[in-house]
């Protein structure tokens, strides 16, 4: 049973345009979710999170939103760049990360094209 | 310190061979991951560590896996008679306990390939 669910397995977007790329979550015991992105061949790198007491939080292209209410959160980045081509990881942790684990998604692949 | 590292990058062994695998983590990080990755799937947790104490394993860490981080700072993952389903992408992540100690960073990983 999946907890993080990332269903488009890909998105196609073109440069200057916004992205948008979902996820959504079963378990209402998350408080932290966090987006990554992964290029081939490298780890994971963090860009950017949100606890559960916010809704919103941004940093410079990047935009993360949370509804509760719905268990889904999205990530915008506006505007895309070509850079920007990578896989995007949805993850979650819950009990204010007492836990230790992240929970993943299957992820999103997006392609910006110039 | 220039982030998370994994030693090796790469490594193919034959079914039923035992493998080691190192990470070393952000210096000032107290807690250490091991997760799991195969294709089309999105990183699986394993188990983790703050400072030399292993708190948490996954269902998924059967007897053949065992994992150390002995003084607390680097930390070894070990696979006894590997199986071809060992194949996958081995990741490792650090984070501070306090502010922000969910936001994990990663290392490079290393890819196991069993034959």
């Amino acid at each position: 049973d999946q907890q993080v669910k990332q269903n488009s397995p890909s998105l196609s977007v073109q440069e200057g345009r916004i992205s948008i790329l979902n996820c959504d979550y079963t378990n209402s015991m998350f408080d932290y979710f966090l987006w990554y992105k992964k290029y081939p061949a490298e780890g994971p790198t963090f860009l950017i999170s949100i606890s559960s007491i916010k809704d919103k939080n941004e940093d410079g292209r990047f935009t993360v939103f949370l509804n509760k209410s719905a268990k889904h959160l999205s990530l915008h980045i506006v505007p895309s760049q070509p850079g920007d081509s990578a896989v995007y990881f949805c993850a979650a942790s819950g009990y204010g990360g007492s836990q230790g684990n992240l929970i993943f998604g299957k992820g999103t692949k997006l392609s910006v094209k110039p | 310190d220039t982030g998370v590292s994994q030693d090796p990058r790469h490594k193919i062994t034959k079914r039923g061979q035992n493998v080691t695998f190192r990470c070393d983590p952000i210096s000032e990080h107290n807690r250490l991951y091991w997760y799991r990755q195969t294709l089309g799937q999105g990183p699986e947790f394993l188990t983790y560590f703050q400072n030399e104490a292993q708190l948490e394993k996954s269902r998924l860490l059967s007897d053949r896996f065992s994992a150390e981080r002995p003084k607390g700072s680097f930390s070894t993952l070990e696979i006894q008679r590997t199986e071809q389903g060992d194949s996958a992408m081995y990741l490792c992540a650090s984070s501070q306990v306090g502010a922000s100690e969910d936001e994990q960073y990663f290392g490079p990983g290393t890819r196991l390939t069993v034959t």
